[in-house]
């Protein structure tokens, strides 16, 4: 199985702040990556499909780079709304693995 | 509306059987391979179970393998996960979504909750 290794776990931050939140896959994994936000009580939500391709209706803030093993999702300027948990999730081959999660708080 | 919707979750004792729904609506559900994915309270996400789009091809997660049977009914757009065996650890928020660009999960229902407990 492919392990998906999130960090930081916990990141604090503030409105407007520029927040990078890395993955690593303990394989190659090309670019089949993706990244789900989820705030409390609510399901998932992808942002970003393929590594770097911006869901549709998703804020141009939020973007993802990377490929191989290494990833990153970057959100540019922090918005309130933004406070949530991220996870990366690997759909190269199953099981597909998601990271650990990072929570975002508000500092 | 694009929308899924879980159902059928509740409290079960361990070693009990339970049988989960996801109605889908709004899109061709017949175009979709199918997953479902958990979340144990407070913890993080956890694939368990996929479905092509006809049916014929299932793979799961390992500690659900020979416990759960994911079927589909694309008369009636709909998606089961049958759970057999219920173990503690079983307990979770159960997800349906779908599968789609690059096999990313685009479309999430709002989860029904699992408890097993005696």
């Amino acid at each position: 199985d492919i392990q998906m290794t999130q960090s930081p776990s916990s990141l604090s931050a503030s409105v407007g702040d520029r927040v990078t939140v890395a993955c690593r896959a303990s394989q190659s994994i090309s670019t089949y990556l993706n990244w789900y936000q989820q705030k409390p009580g609510k399901a998932p939500k992808l942002l970003i499909y393929a590594a770097s391709s911006l869901q549709s209706a998703v804020p141009s803030r939020f973007s993802g780079s990377g490929s191989g093993t290494d990833f990153t999702l970057t959100i540019s300027s922090l918005q309130p709304e933004d406070f949530a948990t991220y996870y990366c999730q690997q759909s190269y081959s199953t099981p597909y693995t998601f990271g650990q999660g990072t929570k975002l708080e508000i500092k | 509306q694009v929308q899924l919707v879980e159902s059928g979750g509740g409290v079960v004792q361990p070693g009990r059987s339970l049988r989960l729904s996801c109605a889908a609506s709004g899109f061709t559900f017949t175009n979709y391979a199918m997953h479902w994915v958990r979340q144990a309270p407070g913890k993080g996400l956890e694939w368990v179970a996929v479905i092509s789009y006809a049916g014929t091809n299932k793979y799961y997660a390992d500690p659900v393998k020979g416990r759960f049977t994911i079927s589909r009914d694309n008369s009636k757009n709909t998606l089961f996960l049958q759970m057999n065996s219920l173990r503690v650890d079983d307990t979770a928020v159960y997800y349906c979504a779908t599968e789609g660009g690059r096999n990313a999960f685009d479309i999430w229902g709002r989860g029904t909750m699992v408890t097993v407990s005696s």
